[in-house]
């Protein structure tokens, strides 16, 4: 069975603090890698995708990186500023000629920054 | 370009009652999808549609969910009758050919079922 598994469950940070995030999935054969942020009360918004030739990838303060040989992937948030709390959902999909493409998603990292 | 567009945004009703939530894609999205969140946990797909035909509905209820996409735009997912378990938030997702597998989401509806 597909499986994505992130840790910590929560994290609470001091402002300005950095902070990496863990995903470590089990999909194979495996096609890309997304990391999405969750807001409270909103739906998830996408911050990076990686396929298996990449390993790294970066937006803005967010830099997420990919060993597809160990099947880990880890979200470093630099910097983090307030609106950084929400929760961080690690997505990764199938191939489309194993898995059909089916994405499998992870239960979340909740982050909070504190002041 | 205009996001997914969900609605209700909030939903209260006893079990046994009958609710349907509605979704507008993103335009020329034709892949879209339905999904459960449940409070702690990551989205879990109920059903997803190409235009207007199914693609995988395996872990849609399908004893009381059911959900249709009949022109490949909009869409409606309802459920009846509602059961306790079936609080959570529905989100709806789009998608379209050639912008990779990022999906975008619409803000979803949080349903409380008494």
């Amino acid at each position: 069975k597909n499986q994505v598994e992130q840790s910590p469950q929560s994290l609470i940070i001091l402002e300005g603090k950095n902070c990496t995030l863990q995903c470590n999935y089990t999909v194979s054969p495996f096609s890309n890698l997304r990391w999405y942020k969750q807001d409270t009360g909103r739906g998830p918004v996408s911050l990076t995708i990686m396929t298996f030739s990449e390993n790294t990838k970066s937006n803005g303060r967010y830099t997420a990186t990919l060993d597809a040989d160990t099947k880990q992937s880890s979200l470093h948030i630099t910097a983090s500023q307030l609106s950084d709390s929400a929760s961080y959902i690690c997505v990764v999909s199938g191939a489309l000629w194993g898995n059909a493409g089916k994405s499998t998603f992870g239960d979340g990292t909740t982050l909070t920054v504190k002041p | 370009e205009a996001g997914v567009a969900q609605s209700p945004r909030y939903k209260i009703i006893e079990k046994r009652q009958s609710v349907a939530f509605w979704c507008n894609p993103i335009s020329g999205h034709a892949t879209l999808y339905w999904y459960q969140q449940i409070l702690g946990q990551g989205p879990k797909l109920l059903i997803q549609f190409q235009n207007n035909g199914v693609v995988d509905d395996s872990q849609l209820p399908k004893d009381r969910f059911s959900a249709e996409r009949l022109k490949g735009v909009d869409s409606t997912l309802k459920i009846q009758p509602a059961k306790l378990e079936d609080s959570a938030v529905y989100l709806c997702a789009s998608r379209t050919p050639g912008r990779g597998e990022t999906q975008y989401f619409g803000p979803g509806t949080r349903l409380l079922v008494l």
